[in-house]
């Protein structure tokens, strides 16, 4: 079955940059996009964009833009988001995610999070 | 973007309960609405696509039922390990989800 496995716990301090990854398995990996999804602490879950494992291509939710960057490695089946410019507010646990099926948004298959944590 | 809401924010019910959550959009999402669980410390769970299509592998008690703005989960007997928070999330334009829902066990 489809499993998603994330890179482990990061402490960053402000201004650092983030690199979390994303390993894909039990199915062909460019047949779905993977999106990735924030959740700050005790705080509910945002939409911060996907990208088209075809093609490369990534979208950017509005709130997401500028220091959010998403990409791939197909040969290792991996996506990436890179997170620059740290703030304490981007400390949250961040998911990718995968749709159930094609042509939706509707997320049938999570990564089991990471958590970034930005603190000096 | 289309704004979610969803009500009560928390609710405590006691095993064997029908319990019903409801999830709003700002305008019409026709059925493309999911539903998902989530437990401290965990993924979310995806429990419920298109409005009312049971995700498989998802207990028969839960139920999802609306269309256009106005949406429910709905949870016949509860369970003690259904205790956590439930998400509704639109995915007819660029997704959104709502602000959540805490069920906690009497």
């Amino acid at each position: 079955q489809v499993q998603l496995v994330q890179s482990g716990s990061e402490l960053k301090k402000p201004g650092a940059s983030v690199k979390v990854s994303c390993k894909a398995s039990g199915d062909t990996f460019t047949d779905h996009g993977m999106n990735w999804v924030r959740q700050a602490p005790g705080q509910g879950l945002e939409w911060m964009g996907w990208i088209n494992t075809n093609t490369g291509d990534p979208t950017y939710a509005q709130d997401f833009t500028g220091r959010f960057v998403f990409s791939l490695d197909t040969s290792v089946r991996t996506a990436y988001l890179q997170i620059s410019s740290l703030r304490a507010d981007d400390t949250a646990v961040y998911y990718c995610a995968r749709a159930h099926d094609s042509g939706t948004y509707a997320l049938g298959y999570w990564g089991q999070g990471t958590l970034v944590t930005v603190s000096s | 973007d289309i704004q979610m809401t969803q009500s009560p924010s928390s609710l405590s019910a006691s095993v064997g309960d029908r319990v019903t959550i409801t999830c709003r959009a700002s305008q019409t999402v026709y059925t493309y609405l999911t539903w998902y669980q989530q437990k401290p410390g965990k993924a979310p769970r995806f429990l419920i696509y298109g409005a009312s299509n049971l995700q498989t592998g998802v207990p028969p008690r839960f139920s999802g039922s609306g269309s256009g703005t106005h949406f429910t989960l709905t949870i016949s007997g509860l369970q003690p390990e259904d205790f956590g928070t439930y998400y509704c999330q639109q995915t007819y334009t660029t997704p959104t989800f709502g602000p959540g829902t805490k069920v906690d066990i009497k």
